[in-house]
């Protein structure tokens, strides 16, 4: 089974600052993994995702994510914030690749400060 | 350029009244999927569908019953609604096994309260 953890349900940065959201997963066999965003009352849009190729991926908006196995963990990363990245992020794993079912955490929210 | 549309996108219902919400893709995506959220709990799947005729079981499946009669359209009714039934519902859909690797394309969501 696949299970999904974020740890902080909300996350405070100054506009500059390094920004760090952490995702933990469980699963018992290779996993996808996905980060989402989600601005105010829009839908979600994939940030990016990890499909068993590189570990370290880039998304858009200059965000990045490591794929580390060994503490099955995906955190997102920028290196500077900026007031419009405030927004909803869900880290997400990939149940089976035969249905596209995934699990989602239980969402971050990132708070962008002037 | 619509992607995937649900409607309505904001809805009051009294308890013990149904509804059903409708979702339309035009991407020509084999799978489709239902998600609420709720604060704190992320997203759940509700149901799923892999493709026309066909749907599936998520993980909060009770009290909610869909169809998928066209490949484009997958319906989430309610038919009688419950105040834990509040909350923001979304569609998905994404491309089949083997192309598919995870990226669902959601619509807008839509707000339900159930009074």
């Amino acid at each position: 089974a696949q299970s999904v953890t974020q740890l902080g349900s909300h996350v405070s940065v100054s506009e500059g600052a390094l920004v760090l959201l952490r995702c933990n997963y469980s699963s018992s066999v290779p996993p996808y993994l996905f980060w989402y965003v989600q601005y105010p009352n829009q839908g979600l849009q994939l940030l990016l995702k990890y499909t068993s190729a590189a570990t370290l991926v880039k998304g858009i908006n200059g965000f990045e994510a490591e794929f580390k196995k060994s503490e099955t963990s995906f955190h997102l990363t920028k290196p500077s914030a900026h007031m419009s990245d405030a927004a909803e992020y869900f880290c997400a794993v990939s149940a089976t690749s035969i249905t596209g079912k995934l699990i989602f955490g239980q969402g971050t929210t990132l708070q962008v400060k002037p | 350029n619509a992607g995937v549309t649900q409607t309505p996108k904001f809805r009051v219902l009294k308890t013990g009244q149904s509804m059903t919400l409708l979702c339309a893709q035009d991407m020509n995506h084999e799978y489709m999927y239902w998600y609420r959220q709720d604060p704190g709990m992320g997203l759940r799947l509700i149901h799923y569908s892999v493709g026309e005729g066909t749907t599936a079981k998520g993980e909060v499946p009770d009290g909610y019953n869909v169809s998928r009669l066209k490949k484009q359209n997958f319906l989430l009714g309610l038919e009688s609604a419950a105040p834990s039934q509040t909350s923001v519902y979304f569609c998905a859909s994404s491309y089949s096994h083997p192309a598919n690797t995870g990226e669902l394309f959601f619509g807008e969501g839509s707000r339900l309260t159930v009074l």
